[in-house]
């Protein structure tokens, strides 16, 4: 049983629009969630985060969203890049357990020019 | 340059023999982790160390084994390994609780 999920395996934004990227989840202790991005051959880095005290947080393109009472947060870039072309995985963990990860199963974005 | 380095970085193995997976950081995290990667699973936990000689169990520990002798590095060991071990393998690090985990830059498993 999936506690992290990412419904979309695929999704493809034209250059300049918006990405819209979700996930849910299902365990309500997780209290901190992260987006991590992940080009072939190499290992995941980090992107953005948020704690489930905040609804949103912004970086640069980036934006995160919590939806805490839908147990949903989605990742928005704008404008997209075809350099953001990657599978981004969503992750999140709760302070009790540490610093371990639940990732989901990760979307793959692909940006045309 | 400061971060995980996994060795090897691909592996082909026959089944049922003995492989140790290497991670050393140079960050001076205090927690390290083993992640797999396959595809439509996401990456799966399977054993965290939160601080040198402590180790746990993560999603899917069985088959493996680590160790936390020091501070730095994080072996993961297949003590007789299966196809259904073929994987990437990911090893991570964090400082503390609610922060980002960096990962290696992973090591491609075959079990044949």
């Amino acid at each position: 049983d999936q506690q992290v999920k990412q419904n979309s395996p695929s999704l493809s934004v034209q250059e300049g629009r918006i990405s819209i990227l979700n996930c849910d989840y299902t365990n309500s202790m997780f209290d901190y969630f992260l987006w991590y991005k992940k080009y072939p051959a190499e290992g995941p880095t980090f992107l953005i985060s948020i704690s489930s005290i905040k609804d949103k947080n912004e970086d640069g393109r980036f934006t995160v969203f919590l939806n805490k009472s839908a147990k949903h947060l989605s990742l928005h870039i704008v404008p997209s890049q075809p350099g953001d072309s990657a599978v981004y995985f969503c992750a999140a963990s709760w302070s009790n357990a540490g610093n371990m990860l639940t990732f989901g199963g990760g979307t793959r974005l692909m940006v045309k020019p | 340059i400061a971060g995980i380095t996994q060795a090897p970085t691909s592996q082909i193995l026959a089944a049922g023999r003995r492989m140790t997976l290497r991670c050393t950081q140079d960050m001076r995290h205090n927690a390290m982790y083993w992640y797999r990667q396959d595809l439509g699973l996401g990456l799966r936990l399977i054993h965290y160390s939160n601080t040198a000689g402590t180790t746990g169990k993560g999603e899917v520990p069985d088959g493996y084994s680590v160790s936390r002798a020091n501070t730095d590095d994080f072996p993961l060991t297949l003590a007789s390994a299966v196809p259904s071990q073929t994987s990437v393998y990911f090893c991570a690090s964090s400082y503390r609780v609610n922060t980002e985990a960096f990962f290696g830059q992973g090591t491609r498993l075959t079990v044949v």
